[in-house]
């Protein structure tokens, strides 16, 4: 079965600094996507970026940014310039071949202080 | 446009009662989701929905939940009788087609069971 594993239950950092979120994953499949997900506490959870393991360039939107590394099955997530309002849970999943089907970390508490 | 609709908000009951909660998907989106958000975990994939066809409830404790997704559009999610454990957030989901890996949430219920 596919895992997905955050290991920092909790972060934080100062607005407008960096910050790096890690994501790890299992599988043997070499066609996947991986997402991070925010979840803010109104629970509405919001797709944040998108990477298809075929493409070898990391993507980006905005502010956030990722370091893909597929041998390592590794996939973090980078904050820049951080915001009050990216104080949120956020979460890695994974979806092994557009299964459709969502593998979900146990996501990390993000706090931005001012 | 508008997103995924869901109600109640949020639900209190006893154990063994019986609860139902309702998910309106974007229009025209074809696929439907049921995930489980246990307190301090990722969302787990309950049941999904392929129109109003099943296409995986392998993860439905199908002894005391059930779903249905009548005409195509709106679903129900069901359970009959409440556990404690079944305390959580019951998020919708629903992306536009098959093989539409992005997924657009609902809000969520979340469900107390005391």
């Amino acid at each position: 079965a596919q895992t997905v594993t955050q290991s920092q239950p909790e972060m934080s950092v100062q607005e407008a600094e960096t910050v790096t979120l890690s994501c790890t994953y299992d599988t043997s499949e070499s066609n996947y996507y991986l997402f991070w997900y925010k979840q803010p506490p109104s629970r509405q959870m919001i797709l944040v970026i998108r990477q298809e393991a075929y493409k070898q360039q990391n993507a980006t939107e905005n502010r956030f940014s990722v370091n893909f590394q597929k041998a390592a099955k590794s996939f973090s997530l980078k904050i820049s310039d951080s915001q009050l309002g990216d104080t949120a849970m956020y979460f890695c999943a994974f979806d092994e071949g557009g299964s459709e089907k969502l593998v979900f970390g146990k996501g990390t508490k993000l706090t931005v202080n001012p | 446009e508008a997103g995924v609709a869901q109600s109640p908000r949020y639900k209190i009951i006893e154990k063994r009662q019986s609860v139902a909660f309702w998910c309106n998907p974007i229009s025209g989106h074809a696929t439907l989701y049921w995930y489980q958000q246990i307190l301090g975990q990722g969302p787990k994939l309950l049941i999904q929905f392929q129109n109003n066809g099943v296409v995986d409830d392998s993860q439905l404790p199908k002894d005391r939940f059930s779903a249905e997704r009548l005409k195509g559009v709106d679903s129900t999610l069901k359970i009959q009788p409440a556990k404690l454990e079944d305390s959580a957030v019951y998020l919708c989901a629903s992306s536009l087609l098959a093989g539409w890996v992005e997924q657009y949430f609902g809000p969520g219920t979340r469900l107390t069971v005391t």
